[in-house]
């Protein structure tokens, strides 16, 4: 069972570049998340989603993009990379109870990305 | 929307020792799920232990339990027994009962010491 996977696990990007950060979840969970993390500031949610072909910002939504044709895969697209995108980022998916609310996520690995 | 607030940084507790993380919370919903993460230096998201709202009783997994006090809006996480592998960084989180991802606090670095 490999529950949430993300590639890649390191990237390093020049500023202007855009690239994918991919997500897979094998556990058939309704929702999944993206978030990010920085020092001190904990995770923050950068676009969620509730199910395939559905999407909604989170916290932080602006410089990223995403979508969900499958219920599986919750890719997250940087479109022009700056330095404060540095970050370490997380994928989470979870299950709702009795169709809403959120129960515990299950997260992948991270992937660090630096902008120079 | 919710805010969750972890009021000390850094902590430290040698082992074999109890220390207690504290967290809190605002809400103004009657029903949702409250989480301790750990993540360790390997960087992986790991459920400690979980509430939900609407159950009085503090949840316990093995060494860890939570102090959930509903009222004063407070979910504190007790560690016994400390071990060389607890030392990391806990997260709590909030989740709605109507929302789709948590809310989480800004993390206490937590160091065990021989």
């Amino acid at each position: 069972n490999a529950g949430v996977t993300q590639t890649p696990k390191f990237q390093v990007l020049k500023t202007g570049q855009s690239m994918t950060l991919q997500c897979a979840q094998d556990m058939n969970h309704e929702y999944m998340s993206w978030y990010r993390q920085d020092p001190g500031m904990g995770l923050r949610l950068i676009h969620y989603s509730v199910g395939a072909g559905i999407t909604d910002q989170g916290e932080v939504p602006n410089g990223y993009n995403v979508s969900r044709s499958t219920t599986e895969d919750f890719p997250l697209r940087l479109l022009s990379a700056a330095p404060s995108q540095t970050s370490v980022y997380f994928c989470a998916s979870s299950y709702s109870k009795v169709t809403r609310g959120v129960t515990e996520a299950f997260f992948g690995q991270g992937t660090r990305l630096t902008v120079v | 929307a919710q805010t969750v607030t972890q009021s000390q940084p850094e902590m430290s507790v040698q082992e074999a020792e109890t220390v207690t993380l504290s967290c809190t919370y605002d809400t103004s919903e009657n029903n949702y799920y409250l989480f301790w993460y750990k993540q360790p230096p390997s960087r992986q998201m790991i459920l400690v232990i979980r509430q939900e709202a609407y159950k009085q009783q503090n949840a316990t997994e093995n060494r860890f339990s939570v102090n959930f006090q509903k009222a004063a809006k407070s979910f504190s996480l007790k560690i016994s027994d400390s071990q060389l592998g607890d030392t990391a960084m806990y997260f709590c989180a909030f989740g709605r009962n109507s929302g789709y991802a948590l809310n989480f606090g800004k993390g206490t670095s937590l160091l065990v010491t021989p």
